[in-house]
Parts: C-alpha cells; structure tokens; sequence
C-alpha cells in the first residue's frame, strides 16, 4: 500500500459527460502528480500541484482541469469526454525531503462509452 | 521537453536468463527512478540513482547511472516470472519546468 488513495476505481460514462477523479496523497506529502496511462502506453505527464499552487502542466486538455486543495487532497476533472479519454489515470505523491519519488495511487480506470 | 527513451520495448526471455534494459535521454538528470508496474496497478519505485557512475544493486537486480548522468540501465540476474512486468525509468526534468517525466517503458514477460 503506497499510501496515496485514488476514488472511484472504476468509472464509466458516456461520450459529452464531465467526471471528477480523486486523490488523497500520502499523509505529509506536498505534491500531487496527475498522469494518463492508456492502453499499452507509456505513462503521460498532466499536471502537477504542489501545496495547493500549480507548478507544472504536460500535455493536459484544455477539457481537463485539477486543482488542489487546503488539505492537500487533489481532483482532476475530465469534462467533454471522448471515446480517447478511456484510460487509466493515476495519482501520485512526494514529499518534501525526496520530491524525485513519487507514490502511485492505483488508478482510475476511465472508460467513454 | 527532456525525453527519455528506453529499450528494448519488449523482452519475452525464459526463467534464469539475464537481461538489461536502458533508459536514454540527451539532456542530463539530476537523479533517476526506475519503477515496476504490474497490470492495472499503479507504478512501484525500485530505486533512486544520484551520482554520476553509481551503481545500486537490490537483489538480482542491478541499477546503473551513466557518468554523465543522462541515462541508465537496469540488468536482471536470472529473471524469474515475478520478475514479469513493465519497466520504467522516471526522472525529474532540471531545465526549471518541474515536469516529473517517464521513459517509454520496456515490457518484460518471463517465461517458466
């Protein structure tokens, strides 16, 4: 168990609705990475949150937004989906002293229907 | 954006072979990661290189940091089919955008 909590694990949806993906970081951990993993796919860098400031943005869509919040948990929301945004999504943590290792969540896996 | 490129992309070898796998990039990295992903699973850190030459060793698996610390390896001493899953190397981007990056990732399936 890494620590770092993902909710829900499962969702699925249709094509056009908006979606909200939760994560809670491990307890003390200031940053928050968000990352899509599709199918046989290598993981993509989307957004990154570090004490409720964002520090960093990947080739995130301008349909999916996140943000942090005061006690550190974070929520990546997806909306306008497309069939292409079926994927696995994953949370990730780090803290303060070793900010190079992240703590995965064990995902979201996002299908459109 | 810094890249970091890994190879093989897949690697089907029978128990109690050896292998390695590297990570590659033309920009240098303050440190790498390399982690294991097992399916539907998020993710796991294996080990962090620092220094330029390293070398850490955990188990049957051996860690490398080039010199000039732009890429790595990671060799397998008589890979076992636990051994079987996604390899991926990860490192944090030093050009000042605090993009945590991965490798393309070398898919390892051990044979019993």
């Amino acid at each position: 168990d890494s620590g770092v909590t993902q909710t829900p694990k499962h969702l699925i949806t249709a094509t056009g609705q908006r979606v909200t993906l939760r994560c809670s970081p491990r307890s003390g951990d200031l940053s928050v990475y968000w990352y899509q993993q599709s199918l046989d796919q290598g993981l993509q860098f989307l957004i990154q949150y570090y004490n409720g400031e964002e520090r960093a943005k990947g080739n995130i869509l301008e349909r999916f937004s996140a943000q942090q919040f005061p006690d550190l948990h974070s929520e990546l929301n997806l909306s306008s989906l497309e069939l292409g945004d079926s994927a696995l999504y994953f949370c990730a943590s780090s803290g303060p002293h070793r900010a190079d290792e992240a703590f995965f969540g064990q995902g979201t896996r996002l299908t459109v229907v | 954006t810094q890249l970091l490129e890994q190879s093989p992309q897949f690697l089907s070898i029978q128990e109690g072979e050896n292998l390695t796998v590297y990570c590659n990039s033309s920009s240098v990295f303050s440190s790498l990661q390399w982690y294991r992903q097992e399916p539907g699973e998020g993710p796991v850190l294996l080990v962090t290189v620092v220094t330029g030459g390293e070398v850490k060793k955990l188990k049957r698996l051996t860690f490398q940091f080039g010199d000039a610390r732009k890429d790595s390896s990671l060799h397998i001493t008589a890979a076992q089919p636990g051994d079987t899953g996604l390899y991926l190397c990860a490192g944090a981007e030093t050009s000042g955008t605090y993009k945590y990056i991965f490798g393309t990732g070398t898919r390892l399936k051990v044979l019993a």
